[in-house]
């Protein structure tokens, strides 16, 4: 079974464009986690959706935005990016939200860097 | 709000050291807790969990308890390999807040033949 897909894998932007990063989730999983890797530091939360509606958001500025789609796949969108938006972006999948009941499975991740 | 400190790393050893990487937390509610791993050019993988205090999670040769009493959730192994060299991450999720995951920053284990 296919894990975990995000795209793309690598891109580079410059200061004050505007990215969209994909998530496709395992099969059968509703829920989807964001999540910012920067280098050096552990993943930090931005959002969850869950059966296409945001169920939680991190302390992230509105310039961030998510959405989840019919078929449960997910975009993250970064509206005038800045230096410091470049990291690696974790995406995230399990059945359902719940403390420790559904393991959440994690993508390769995007890297994005910003110039 | 909920925080995750680990151990200062990097950590090196040498084949079949015995090791230990601290974790303690902060949390609202009752949290599930976590170590997930970070192979060199792989995705996070979950290592270990316990949803309860005195759980004791276990993968791989690797044990962790769920303390209560010390907030803490310590990962251990008794005979590290090479191939053990990875970034091992302590995690939280509370009970206030479902799917989302609190990480500690990570600690480097570097394992030497």
């Amino acid at each position: 079974d296919a894990g975990v897909t995000q795209s793309p894998t690598h891109l580079i932007k410059t200061r004050g464009q505007q990215v969209t990063l994909r998530c496709s989730p395992i099969s059968g999983h509703k829920s989807v986690s964001w999540y910012q890797q920067v280098l050096g530091q552990g993943p930090q939360f931005i959002f969850q959706y869950y059966e296409k509606e945001e169920r939680g958001r991190g302390n992230f500025p509105d310039r961030f935005s998510a959405r989840q789609f019919p078929n449960y796949s997910s975009e993250l969108n970064v509206n005038a990016l800045l230096l410091g938006d470049s990291a690696l972006y974790l995406c995230a999948s399990s059945s359902a939200p719940g403390p420790g009941l559904y393991e959440q499975y994690f993508g390769p991740g995007t890297r994005l860097t910003v110039t | 709000g909920n925080s995750v400190t680990q151990m200062e790393g990097p950590v090196t050893l040498s084949e079949e050291a015995f090791l230990t990487i601290n974790c303690t937390y902060t949390a609202t509610g009752y949290p599930s807790l976590f170590w997930y791993v970070q192979y060199p050019g792989e995705g996070l993988q979950l290592l270990l969990k316990a949803t309860k205090a005195d759980d004791k999670g276990s993968n791989k040769g690797f044990e962790a308890t769920y303390r209560k009493e010390t907030t803490s959730f310590h990962l251990e192994k008794g005979s590290v390999q090479v191939s053990d060299s990875a970034v091992y991450f302590c995690a939280l999720e509370s009970g206030t807040s479902y799917g989302k995951l609190t990480f500690g920053q990570g600690t480097i284990l570097t394992v030497h033949p």
